[in-house]
């Protein structure tokens, strides 16, 4: 499967900045997404980042709050604009292989706000 | 849209015995079923996934069974052993469309006693 690697790993933020978290991938991948895991919780899907195009925002999910760019096969990013505690979470990407609906995670990004 | 229900939320057995999670969707057009295992500050790691044109897959310790008609999907390990304890994640994938979004159940929280 492909190595995927996300940046930074972790970060405490303050309320009103943006951090912005980069996925990169050792692969070209057909698919990219970015996906929010908040404390015991499960899995859900941001939005599916598309090269070349505008991302797909799941329902509850809007690009000015979460900007995604998707500048080539191997590489994206997710930005968390004008943060509040309630981003506090984990981020993470997750790609598809050419021609494949398996999907794999990255290592996930940690994010506290203050 | 896609609604995956997963049972049971946790699940405690002693090593040795075997672990079965359950998991029900509501479109019956979804045609791929993943199993993620998350252990605690990791990424979730595909252990074992199904496609609608198969009943049932086997990996070692691992299987999984889907049964279409009543649409729903079960994860079994057989000789659990503690290492085995984590949260297991069930998916489904809507065949509609051109993209390959997953939707997850809530999660099983597994705990192999020794």
């Amino acid at each position: 499967s492909a190595v995927i690697s996300q940046k930074p790993s972790r970060d405490i933020c303050q309320r009103g900045t943006s951090l912005t978290i980069q996925c990169q991938v050792d692969s070209q991948v057909t698919m990219m997404f970015w996906y929010r895991q908040q404390p015991g919780q499960s899995l859900t899907l941001i939005a599916t980042a598309n090269q070349g195009s505008e991302a797909t925002y799941e329902s509850g999910f809007v690009i000015d709050k979460f900007p995604i760019s998707r500048p080539n096969l191997t590489f994206s990013t997710l930005t968390v604009s004008n943060m509040s505690p309630e981003d506090s979470s984990i981020y993470l990407c997750s790609v598809g292989p050419r021609g494949g609906e398996t999907q794999y995670f990255g290592p996930g990004t940690r994010l506290l706000v203050l | 849209g896609e609604n995956v229900e997963q049972h049971p939320s946790t699940l405690s057995v002693q090593e040795g015995d075997s672990a079965v999670i359950k998991c029900t969707y509501s479109d019956s057009a979804s045609n791929y079923f993943p199993w993620y295992k998350q252990e605690l500050g990791k990424r979730p790691q595909l252990i074992i996934d199904i496609r609608s044109n198969v009943g049932e897959k086997k990996d070692q310790r691992i299987a999984v069974t889907l049964n279409k008609t009543a649409k729903h999907f079960s994860l079994h390990i057989t000789e659990t052993q503690p290492e085995d304890s984590a949260v297991y994640f069930c998916a489904a994938r809507f065949s509609g469309g051109s993209n390959y979004k997953l939707t997850f159940g809530k999660g099983t929280l597994l705990t192999v006693n020794p």
